[in-house]
């Protein structure tokens, strides 16, 4: 089975430009949650959703936003980019509902640049 | 607040050599899980245990152990007989449990060990 796929891959925009990141799950796979990763420190959370519901959302700013869709993948969207929005996003995916402690399968990323 | 703390940020060995990666959390919570994570430079986190808060059996799978000490709400991950294939960024992880009456799978992460395993 295939894993989470995230595209782009790589990613280069410019301060107050936007972006839409997209993430599609592990089969079967019914929650998808984001995170921000900056380079030297560990992934922060964005946001979880489970059945096209936010289920969760971590200390980001508006301008972050996402959504799920029926087939359980989902986009991150970034508006008014700053220099500080550059980093690796990472999704993952989770087999259950929102269940704590519920594995989370990462993607490979996308490496977002903002200048 | 939950918190993962990793206090190496980095470790170098001589391949074959034994390495521990430290990791101590902090919660309030009474139920809660533990993760560790790889990340290779491709970038991508490969995921290598979980364990419960009312398991503190240690793991063994293969090169790879876990000690979990609730005691010293510490989660220690030991590579033995360390490979070059082992260098990668290794991560703690805590999931965090109910949030005003629901629960969500967030994940608190430590800031990461660097592991470089030497030929």
């Amino acid at each position: 089975d295939a894993g989470v796929t995230q595209s782009p891959t790589h990613l280069i925009k410019t301060r107050g430009q936007h972006v839409t990141l997209r993430c599609s799950p592990i089969s079967g796979h019914k929650s998808v949650s984001w995170y921000q990763q900056v380079l030297g420190q560990g992934p922060q959370f964005i946001f979880q959703y489970y059945e096209k519901e936010e289920r969760g959302r971590g200390n980001f700013p508006d301008r972050f936003s996402a959504r799920q869709f029926p087939n359980y993948s989902s986009e991150l969207n970034v508006n008014a980019l700053l220099l500080g929005d550059s980093a690796l996003y990472l999704c993952a995916s989770s087999p259950l509902r929102q269940t704590l402690g519920d594995t989370q399968y990462f993607g490979p990323g996308t490496r977002l640049t903002v200048l | 607040a939950q918190k993962v703390t990793q206090a190496q940020t980095e470790i170098s060995v001589v391949e074959k050599e034994d390495v521990t990666l430290d990791c101590v959390y902090e919660t309030r919570d009474t139920t809660y899980y533990l993760f560790w994570y790889k990340q290779p430079p491709s970038g991508e986190l490969v995921f290598l245990i979980r364990r419960n808060s009312f398991d503190e059996q240690n793991e063994i799978s293969g090169r790879y152990s876990w000690n979990f000490q609730k005691s010293t709400s510490s989660f220690n991950f030991t590579i033995t007989a360390s490979q070059v294939v082992d260098s990668a960024v290794y991560f703690c992880a805590l999931s965090e449990a109910r949030a005003g009456g629901t629960s969500y799978g967030k994940l608190t992460f430590g800031q990461g060990t660097i592991l470089t395993v030497h030929p």
